[in-house]
């Protein structure tokens, strides 16, 4: 009965190499989000989408980009990973913006060699 | 931008005494306030939250207390057990998130409960 999946929970890639990150919900959710989390550090917004409604946080990177081809799936794409980007990614969905909780996956740990 | 201030990083206390965490926020628009848990490794979790209409919400061992004039918020654990330990994140969403629900976190607590 899991809500909001990640997938992989492991991702290893290369300097450069892009890599796509995927998350899905049972939940029949408006909204799903994708935060950046670093070690030791509170999550940070990258982008979430209303429906098929796509907002970009001011600070993040052209090099993350994201897709929502219905509303049980989101991906997140990173163009060009840099050791920078080595973090965990959390996929988060809520019913809407003024609902209340946000309901976080498990996320995927994204190593970059 | 809105900001949360959240004291203090690291908190260790004993097995069975109780625990606070306090936040303040910057927008006094803000009005939803929640609390998550995270373990080492795994996702946040809510534990607990409020509204700007409410001072105070409990749940067992947790509470919440909201002071609107004053701009903070705190969460209180009594009777803390060893399976509390963890990082905890206190966040707030308001009219500076431009209705897009964002929620601003606070930088987090680790919490360790020594048996």
């Amino acid at each position: 009965d899991a809500m909001v999946i990640q997938n992989p929970r492991y991702q290893v890639t290369q300097f450069g190499k892009p890599v796509t990150l995927s998350c899905s919900q049972t939940l029949n959710h408006n909204v799903m989000y994708w935060y950046q989390q670093k070690s030791s550090q509170a999550p940070k917004l990258l982008f979430h989408y209303y429906d098929k409604d796509f907002n970009n946080e001011a600070d993040t990177p052209d090099n993350f980009q994201s897709r929502r081809p219905n509303t049980s799936f989101c991906f997140l794409d990173i163009r060009s990973p840099g050791l920078g980007d080595a973090a965990m990614y959390l996929c988060a969905t809520s019913r809407d913006f003024n609902s209340g909780e946000q309901f976080f996956g498990p996320g995927t740990r994204l190593t970059v060699l | 931008g809105e900001n949360v201030e959240q004291h203090p990083s690291t908190l260790s206390v004993q097995e069975g005494d109780s625990a606070v965490i306090k936040c303040t926020y910057s927008d006094s628009a803000s009005n939803y306030f929640p609390w998550y848990k995270q373990e080492l490794g795994k996702r946040p979790q809510l534990i607990i939250d409020i509204r700007s209409n409410v001072g105070e919400k409990k749940d067992q061992r947790i509470a919440v207390t909201l002071n609107k004039t004053a701009k903070h918020f705190s969460l209180h654990i009594t009777e803390t057990q060893p399976e509390d330990s963890a990082v905890y994140f206190c966040a707030a969403r308001g009219e500076a998130s431009g209705n897009t629900g964002k929620l601003i976190f606070g930088q987090g607590t680790t919490l360790q409960v020594k048996p």
